[in-house]
């Protein structure tokens, strides 16, 4: 069976520090990766989102980076944290080329505080 | 842009009671999906109904979708202390680069007091 692995669960930064926050997919091969936050109270938004290793197609410029070393990885980044980026990151995959018929499976988040 | 509206943003009812949460969208879509969030966690897939479809079903959660007023609706039957979250309508673009990426709405939180 198909299983997400999103870490840390919570995350609280000083300003002006690195992120790096790590998704990962296991029993598929080549999904589609996707990063969305939520703000308090909002629905998501998506930030970033992917179709292959590599292949990085961002929504939303910003503060933050996504990176696809690995078929199955998927990596959400900042060099310097501003305070508006405090948010719940949600990681998410869909089955490549099956968009049609199936939703997305989500990881279990995190929660970060920029203080 | 978000393209999904639930209505109402918030909604208390009994245990026992239905609830029916509302989902408006604005442009062609490939299929609509609703999804659950409880409190702090990930979200989760319910039910997916695709723009060529009018109903579906799935245990206790009813789904419609009319494509001409560009609205759906989520209806639980019977509704449990358990179904208690935050509901989320989620839009598939219908053609292009936008048809694999999905576009949430604000939510509703349903309370189902016990």
């Amino acid at each position: 069976s198909q299983t997400i692995h999103q870490w840390p669960a919570t995350l609280v930064q000083p300003v002006g520090s690195p992120l790096s926050l790590e998704c990962t997919v296991e029993g598929t091969s080549n999904p589609n990766l996707y990063w969305y936050r939520q703000a308090a109270g909002r629905g998501l938004q998506l930030l970033f989102y992917s179709v292959g290793i590599g292949q990085i197609s961002s929504e939303v410029p910003q503060n933050l980076s996504a990176s696809r070393p690995q078929d199955r990885q998927f990596i959400l980044s900042s060099k310097k944290l501003l305070l508006s980026d405090s948010g719940f990151y949600l990681c998410a995959w869909s089955a490549n080329g099956q968009g049609q018929i199936r939703g997305y499976t989500f990881g279990s988040g995190t929660r970060l505080t920029v203080v | 842009s978000q393209q999904g509206e639930e209505d109402p943003q918030a909604l208390s009812i009994q245990e026992g009671e239905n609830a029916t949460m509302n989902c408006s969208y604005k442009t062609s879509i490939n299929n609509l999906q609703w999804y659950r969030q409880n409190s702090g966690r990930g979200l989760v897939h319910l039910i997916l109904i695709r723009s060529n479809e009018r109903e579906k079903h799935s245990g206790r959660l009813r789904v419609t979708l009319d494509t001409s007023k560009k609205s759906s609706s989520l209806l639980i039957t019977a509704s449990r202390a358990a179904d208690t979250a935050s509901y989320f309508c989620a839009t598939k673009g219908g053609s292009g680069g936008s048809n694999y990426k999905l576009t949430f709405g604000k939510g509703t939180l349903l309370t189902v007091n016990p």
